[in-house]
């Protein structure tokens, strides 16, 4: 099973500036089949980033995803106030299809 | 527009049996790999079972292995989980999710005496 660790835990930040997401796999994840999800509360999940970096459909381009192998990132250029959520980290390459602990952005 | 939506949640005792049911619409089910996904009662997201577009592929997280049962009837649009041997740590939403793009409101199982 491959396991997907998200840093930081929390991050706070202001609406305006960047945010940084890491998500670390402790094996490599095929063919980049990685993802980002936000949740908000009392909300299901909504897909952002497929295929480590391919913007999901209505998806703003203030989101971007970037990585490979073990290694991936989150980046929301400019944060507005319905950016803060919490946002998972996936892999879809090898069952089973593992999520990553979470990374809550809250406002600072 | 579209549209999923999932039901047959409810309370049931440990050991007990419960079957979801995910309808869809709006978009081409059989040509989409269907998923549900479980949240526990305040965290993360756990990925719990997938099926292929045709059925003729499964695949189940370690945790249910064996005690639950994924299905899909592409004529009526539908996917299932049949859940047996139910334990307390069952507990918690239930999504279905179509290519993980596509998701329901979720369903709330809850296992308790």
């Amino acid at each position: 099973e491959i396991v997907l660790t998200q840093s930081p835990g929390t991050l706070s930040l202001s609406p305006g500036e960047r945010a940084t997401l890491s998500c670390r796999a402790s094996q490599s994840v095929s063919s980049s089949y990685s993802a980002w999800f936000q949740q908000k509360p009392g909300q299901a999940p909504r897909l952002l980033i497929y295929g480590a970096s391919s913007r999901a459909s209505g998806i703003p381009e203030r989101f971007s995803g970037s990585g490979s192998g073990t290694d991936f990132t989150l980046t929301i250029s400019r944060l507005e106030p319905e950016d803060f959520a919490v946002y998972y980290c996936q892999q879809y390459g090898s069952p089973p299809y593992t999520f990553g602990q979470g990374t809550k952005l809250e406002i600072k | 527009e579209v549209q999923v939506v999932d039901s047959g949640g409810g309370l049931v005792h440990p050991g007990g049996s419960l079957r979801l049911s995910c309808a869809t619409s709006g978009f081409t089910f059989s040509d989409y790999g269907m998923n549900w996904v479980r949240q526990a009662p305040g965290k993360g997201l756990e990925w719990v079972s997938y099926i292929s577009d045709s059925g003729n592929s499964m695949y189940y997280a370690d945790s249910v292995k064996g005690r639950f049962t994924i299905s899909r009837d592409n004529a009526k649009n539908s996917l299932y989980l049949q859940m047996n041997s139910l334990r307390a740590e069952d507990t918690g939403v239930y999504y279905c999710a179509g290519r993980f793009i596509y998701w329901g409101q979720g369903t709330l199982v809850t296992v308790s005496s």
